[in-house]
């Protein structure tokens, strides 16, 4: 089955400076990859995701590129700002399966 | 936010008890989940359900038992559990097979404790 791996666990960053998050996936059938954003006692919530059609997708301060030959995608934020802090996670699926996730990362913006 | 919904919120069990954790979705999708999220391993998947046929089981103890009498409700039934299925249980929903929108969705999830 599916397995995502994630990295870094956790990010310090300073506001106004960029975040990248990575993951890496192992089924190559894989063809949908979200981003959830899940704020402490909040439940996670989808922020962007791209299909393996499409190489990069941004949305405002947001984006995300994928790389299916190497299997890996990453999370991009620009000019963070300190309500970006939360975890994030990374997940891969195939058609009709269901997200698998990878262990999320800890960002912490700092003002 | 009130397109996936989960009672209780908050539940406290002693290990010889029964309860069940209930979600309901009310976005019209045909695939519904149970994921576990702990400090240990987060979001980790339990249970699928594609138009109420179960179709994964991702080796839960069954102390767990997932109930899916339609495709809007989804119930997680609870055993004697041990101490360490402390966690937050997250349902979520989907559409699927159909073409379209394959977002997965999720509850607000319930805070469990046993003790």
């Amino acid at each position: 089955g599916e397995n995502v791996e994630q990295h870094p666990s956790t990010l310090s960053v300073q506001e106004g400076d960029s975040a990248v998050i990575k993951c890496t996936y192992s089924d190559s059938a894989s063809n949908y990859f979200p981003w959830y954003k899940q704020e402490l006692g909040k439940r996670p919530q989808l922020i962007i995701d791209i299909r393996s059609n499409v190489g990069e997708k941004k949305d405002q301060r947001i984006a995300v590129t994928l790389n299916k030959t190497a299997k890996h995608f990453s999370l991009h934020i620009t000019e963070t700002q300190p309500e970006d802090s939360a975890v994030y996670f990374c997940a891969a699926r195939r058609w009709g399966t269901a997200l698998i996730f990878g262990k999320g990362t800890t960002l912490s913006v700092s003002s | 936010e009130t397109g996936v919904t989960q009672t209780p919120r908050h539940l406290v069990m002693g290990m010889t008890n029964k309860k069940s954790l209930k979600c309901e979705q009310h976005l019209g999708h045909n695939a519904m989940y149970w994921y576990k999220q702990s400090a240990k391993k987060p979001l980790e998947l339990m249970f699928v359900y594609n138009f109420k046929e179960q179709t994964e089981n991702n080796s839960v103890p069954s102390r767990f038992s997932p109930e899916c009498p339609n495709s809007s409700h989804l119930f997680l039934h609870l055993h004697t559990l041990q101490p360490e299925d402390s966690a937050l249980y997250l349902c979520a929903s989907s559409q699927d097979g159909t073409g379209g929108e394959e977002t997965q969705y999720f509850g607000p999830g319930t805070r469990l404790l046993v003790l």
